[in-house]
């Protein structure tokens, strides 16, 4: 199964900097999900999005996070005002359907906010 | 809220090892994910399973759903096993995974 490409790999930002983060799924998919992970803690859900807009997100995707599909292929996860808490791997998700089908993950972002 | 329970949280084996990873979770499911994460951090999907077994060369994963338990089974371990095993819950088929913490697995040569 493709992969799916995350860009960058590894990014370090300055406490208040946007930093923008980049999804390049499989075009024929239709449900896309970030999710993050803090370092030595489990992987949680921050947000999903079907048919170019938010389905669902939790408690921590606060005003800070946006979420688009800007040109119909990448997906991108934008946290507009960076916080050193923000330090984490950030992983895109794919779903083909909605429905119990196996979801497929990037290798990961790692975002360092000094 | 459905929570998942992994265990153990650590494993070391020496290579050759039959090793076990136990997966509990606290409501019914529609799924459940096993997941594979590298030294590295990029995850990998293992097995997507709501019944019965699944086998993929030296991996096998089980699930019981009326126990709401599942095992991920690792036969003649080898060092290049060693990685991070996470299972994850699915609710019903559009809602997001529900994460354990994963089991740290070192296979010693």
């Amino acid at each position: 199964e493709p992969e799916v490409t995350q860009t960058p790999s590894h990014q370090v930002t300055q406490m208040g900097q946007e930093v923008i983060l980049r999804c390049v799924p499989i075009s024929n998919h239709l449900y896309f999900y970030w999710y993050r992970q803090i370092l030595g803690q489990k992987v949680e859900f921050l947000v999903s999005f079907y048919n170019n807009e938010i389905s669902e997100k939790s408690e921590i995707f606060d005003d800070q996070f946006s979420v688009e599909r800007p040109d119909g292929s990448n997906f991108t996860l934008k946290i507009r005002s960076t916080k050193l808490e923000d330090s984490a791997m950030y992983f895109c998700a794919r779903k083909l359907t909605g429905a119990n089908t196996e979801a497929f993950f990037g290798q990961g972002t790692r975002l360092t906010v000094v | 809220k459905n929570e998942v329970e992994q265990s153990p949280q650590n494993l070391t084996a020496q290579e050759g090892e039959f090793i076990t990873i136990n997966c509990s979770y606290s409501v019914g499911i529609s799924a459940l994910h096993w997941l594979q994460q590298h030294p590295g951090g990029g995850i990998v999907s293992l097995f997507m399973l709501s019944s019965g077994k699944k086998k993929h060369g030296r991996l096998i994963a089980t699930i019981n759903i009326q126990e709401k338990h599942s095992s991920l089974h690792i036969t003649a371990s080898h060092p290049r096993d060693s990685a991070v095993y996470i299972c994850a819950a699915l609710n019903s088929g559009n809602t997001p995974l529900v994460f354990g913490k994963g089991t740290r697995l070192s296979v010693i040569a």
